[in-house]
């Protein structure tokens, strides 16, 4: 019973260009929830998201950043022209309900922006 | 809006020695308060779900309370392998987003 997928899990990226990061949620699990973790900080909501449907949105930057949930395939950050302060430790989680209960993590994509 | 604050940032102690972590909250109508643990460049992996004032959970060395402000962290009789950070969270009613605290970094020395 696979756990939750991330990939890539380190990713280097200059400024300026693209950086994707992935996620497969748990089999069964149809709620995916993205968050970021900066250094000696907390994690910081981005993003949930339903299959085909962004659900909030809140915690995700109005410029440069978008996330998906296809009905087929994995969840997918994005974010465009990257910036050095973009440089963090993106979290995925997944759950079974969309009561926001227990969240089964990944192990993180960690990007780095040079 | 919700908000989570933990204290103290990062708590020292030798094997053995018991101690307590405080989880703070603001949270309009209380869904959920849970505990994780997050080891160095893991995600965070779930311990404890509390819903009410006055609830209490146990897992090994592990207890977790709940009031109506607060949430406490007990370690009894902490080993080496327990340092790690310890995440709070809350999930408030009208929202879908669970929110963290900062964590506090648990280091034990044996």
């Amino acid at each position: 019973n696979a756990g939750v997928m991330q990939n890539p899990r380190h990713l280097v990226r200059r400024r300026g260009q693209e950086a994707r990061l992935r996620c497969s949620p748990m089999k069964g699990h149809s709620h995916v929830y993205w968050y970021r973790q900066l250094p000696e900080e907390g994690l910081k909501f981005m993003v949930y998201l339903q299959k085909e449907n962004i659900i909030d949105e809140s915690g995700m930057p109005k410029e440069r950043f978008s996330a998906e949930f296809p009905k087929e395939g994995p969840s997918i950050l994005r974010i465009q022209q990257v910036v050095r302060g973009d440089s963090a430790a993106y979290f995925c989680a997944s759950s079974p309900t969309g009561d926001a209960g227990e969240l089964f993590f990944g192990e993180g994509s960690r990007l780095t922006v040079l | 809006e919700d908000q989570v604050t933990q204290s103290p940032e990062a708590l020292r102690l030798q094997e053995g020695e018991s101690s307590s972590l405080n989880c703070s909250y603001t949270v309009s109508g209380l869904r959920g308060l849970f505990w994780y643990r997050q080891d160095p460049g893991k995600g965070p992996e779930f311990l404890f779900t509390l819903y009410s004032a006055g609830e209490e959970k146990e897992k090994e060395r592990l207890k977790a309370t709940l009031t109506k402000k607060e949430s406490f962290l007990h370690i009894t009789a902490p080993k080496p392998e327990d340092s790690a950070t310890y995440l709070c969270a809350v999930n408030g009613v009208g929202g879908f987003k669970t929110i963290f605290g900062a964590g506090t970094r648990l280091f034990v020395k044996a």
